[in-house]
């Protein structure tokens, strides 16, 4: 069954230093996603992004926070100087036309 | 925009028992309410889902009822097994982005 894989597992960061994680969606959907988790939080949602441009953002995603599509089959989220608050999990999801999204096992940032 | 509340935060059953968590929603304009179940290490996996136009969907021992009016939908899971101990996240659809709950973790006891 196709799914959503995620890297790293884990990236323990500086804070101050920037970060790229990596997502592959799977291969024929069409809408990408990112959320974050911080520890005992709700999982809240970042930024959509479709046909190559941001859909929709959040308030979390303000200029330190970029996405990208850099060829067909990775998406990344790339955060250029990272917060000790930026600390959390984060899950990459991806659906085709319908509503259902598929997440991706998330990976855990850790800002010291 | 869209706030989905969830509850119990915590939820202890005897194998075989049900269990029954139960979330609101604030936007009369959500019309997908997807359920998810998150193991440790794992990200949200898709158990169950419903549209605003069925009122209840049933998947062997998962089911979900919505109740518009009343802008609540529950997840309930019968015959509970010890595999069924996780963390589950309701959430609501929101121009096409998800509002989660807070997530109910749920321990089955042998």
């Amino acid at each position: 069954e196709p799914e959503v894989t995620q890297t790293p597992s884990h990236q323990v960061t500086q804070m101050g230093q920037e970060v790229i994680l990596r997502c592959v969606p799977i291969s024929n959907h069409l809408y990408f996603y990112w959320y974050r988790q911080i520890l005992g939080q709700k999982v809240e949602f970042l930024v959509s992004f479709y046909n190559n441009e941001i859909s929709e953002k959040s308030e979390i995603f303000d200029d330190q926070f970029s996405v990208e599509r850099p060829d067909g089959s990775n998406f990344t989220l790339k955060i250029r100087s990272t917060k000790l608050e930026d600390s959390a999990m984060y899950f990459c999801a991806s659906r085709l036309s319908t509503d259902t999204q598929y997440f991706g096992p998330g990976t855990r940032l850790t800002v010291l | 925009g869209e706030n989905v509340e969830q509850h119990p935060s915590t939820l202890s059953v005897q194998e075989g028992d049900s269990a029954v968590i139960k979330c609101t929603y604030s936007d009369s304009a959500s019309n997908y309410f997807p359920w998810y179940k998150q193991e440790l290490g794992k990200g949200p996996q898709l158990i169950i889902d419903i549209r605003s136009n069925v009122g209840e969907k049933k998947d062997q021992r998962i089911a979900v009822t919505l109740n518009k009016t009343a802008k609540h939908f529950s997840l309930h899971i019968t015959e509970t097994q010890p595999e069924d101990s996780a963390v589950y996240f309701c959430a609501a659809i929101d121009d096409y982005k998800l509002s989660f709950g807070a997530g109910t973790t749920v321990t089955v006891r042998a």
